[in-house]
């Protein structure tokens, strides 16, 4: 059975320590990986997309990489602007399945 | 350039009451999508049109209907709402297969 499973659910950090959330998948033709954050009352915004085992992307103070199992999404000395729900989504040959998201608390 | 725009932000409805969600993008995009969102749940498929004039259930479609106006309108049709349909519901649209999703601001659901 196809499935994305997030994890932690919840993440407290302080703002300048980093590290890392994960999504571990198990579907059947993988076509894309995609990471989104979703800030309260909004709705979810495009990260980064991944096609292929050993892929990396960065954006600021985020990278993502993957593998042929998860992908995690590692954060460099956050901030409290970095606060949001992270959601994975795993695109296989015929559905988009989303995981149920990291929520992010970034503390001065 | 708008994006995603999605109406009512906010909604109450009796049991039983009808309602319809309007969505709205100006990217040119031919696929739309209807989700919803639950805590502790993934965001979940109702009904998706992959281009103008067609439109397939997802993977919740019980209770709702949609209606894929022209290219840039997809709205979500409830005819009878019940408890179990309160919910945030999200609109979204593709660029194109394998591509990222563009979503709308929301719409929160309460049914009473």
């Amino acid at each position: 059975e196809d499935q994305v499973t997030q994890s932690p659910e919840a993440l407290r950090l302080q703002e300048g320590e980093s590290s890392s959330l994960n999504c571990s998948y198990t579907v059947s033709g993988l076509r894309g990986l995609f990471w989104y954050r979703q800030d309260p009352g909004k709705g979810p915004e495009f990260l980064f997309t991944l096609y292929s085992a050993g892929e990396e992307k960065e954006k600021e103070r985020l990278k993502a990489t993957l593998t042929k199992k998860e992908s995690f999404l590692h954060i460099t000395a956050p901030k409290p602007e970095d606060s949001a729900t992270y959601l994975c989504a795993v695109q296989s040959t015929d559905k988009l399945i989303f995981g149920t998201g990291t929520r992010l608390q970034v503390f001065p | 350039n708008a994006g995603v725009t999605q109406t009512p932000k906010f909604q109450v409805l009796k049991t039983g009451q009808s309602m319809t969600l309007q969505c709205a993008q100006d990217m040119n995009h031919n696929s739309m999508y209807w989700y919803r969102q639950d805590p502790g749940m993934g965001l979940r498929l109702i009904y998706y049109s992959a281009s103008e004039g067609t439109t397939d259930k997802g993977e919740v479609p019980n209770g709702y209907n949609v209606s894929r106006l022209n290219k840039r309108e997809f709205s979500l049709r409830l005819e009878s709402a019940a408890p179990s349909q309160t919910s945030v519901y999200f609109c979204a649209s593709l660029a194109g297969p394998n591509e990222k999703l563009f979503f709308g601001s929301g719409t929160q659901l309460s049914v009473l």
